[in-house]
């Protein structure tokens, strides 16, 4: 069974503070793919990255960067010195050849405040 | 190239009325899907193509039907409208690469009331 856990429901930050939204997943794959997407309040989604689970390479992609430990299930994204335009809802999705379909958590709301 | 083209963007049904949600790719995709999203409880499944011909169900599709006729078009049919279908909807492309899915290419969305 594939599934993914995002416990933040909401998260409310400062403008310029670091923030971690955390990613739990469960799958029975031995390969799979990890994703991120962000949806703005103009409601798309947004992709942001795709990690294969033979990669545990932690990735930096300006201020966004991404911490893959499979030995805990976790693919956990923070946001360095966040601005308001980071405001968004941010989805962790897993994809397994198992299921062969794309398996979305609940979303975590991230508001930056001024 | 336009990607992934939902219609309509709004729609509002009464219950017990059919409609159909088209979508269409022009990235010659082989995987097409559609999801619901509603407060709280993310993006899921409703149904899958993984080309055309081939469709598959999803989490939660009781109530839709889908075909694929061709590689670009993967309509969604909601047969008979009710107030729990009220959501956003979404359709998806994708395709295989590395032995696996690369990220899913999003259209913008249609945002369903069922009165």
């Amino acid at each position: 069974a594939q599934k993914v856990t995002q416990a933040q429901t909401e998260i409310s930050v400062v403008e310029k503070e670091d923030v971690t939204l955390d990613c739990v997943y469960e799958t029975r794959d031995t390969t799979y793919y990890l994703f991120w997407y962000k949806q703005p309040p103009s409601g798309e989604l947004v992709f942001l990255i795709r990690r294969n689970s033979f990669d545990e390479q932690n990735e930096i992609s300006g201020r966004y960067s991404w911490n893959f430990q499979k030995s805990t299930s976790s693919f956990n994204f923070t946001i360095t010195a966040s601005q308001v335009v980071d405001s968004a809802v941010y989805f962790c999705a897993l994809w397994g050849p198992g299921a062969n379909n794309l398996f979305f958590g609940t979303g975590t709301r991230l508001t930056v405040i001024p | 190239n336009a990607g992934v083209t939902q219609t309509p963007k709004f729609q509002v049904l009464k219950t017990g009325q059919s409609m159909t949600l088209q979508c269409a790719q022009d990235m010659n995709h082989e995987y097409m899907s559609w999801y619901r999203q509603d407060p709280g409880m993310g993006l899921r499944l409703i149904h899958y193509s993984v080309g055309a011909g081939i469709t598959d169900q999803g989490e939660v599709p009781n109530g839709y039907n889908v075909s694929r006729s061709t590689t670009e078009d993967f309509p969604l049919r909601l047969l008979s409208a009710a107030p729990s279908q009220t959501s956003v909807y979404f359709c998806a492309s994708s395709y295989s690469r590395d032995g696996g899915y690369t990220e899913a290419f999003f259209g913008q969305g249609t945002r369903l009331t069922v009165v």
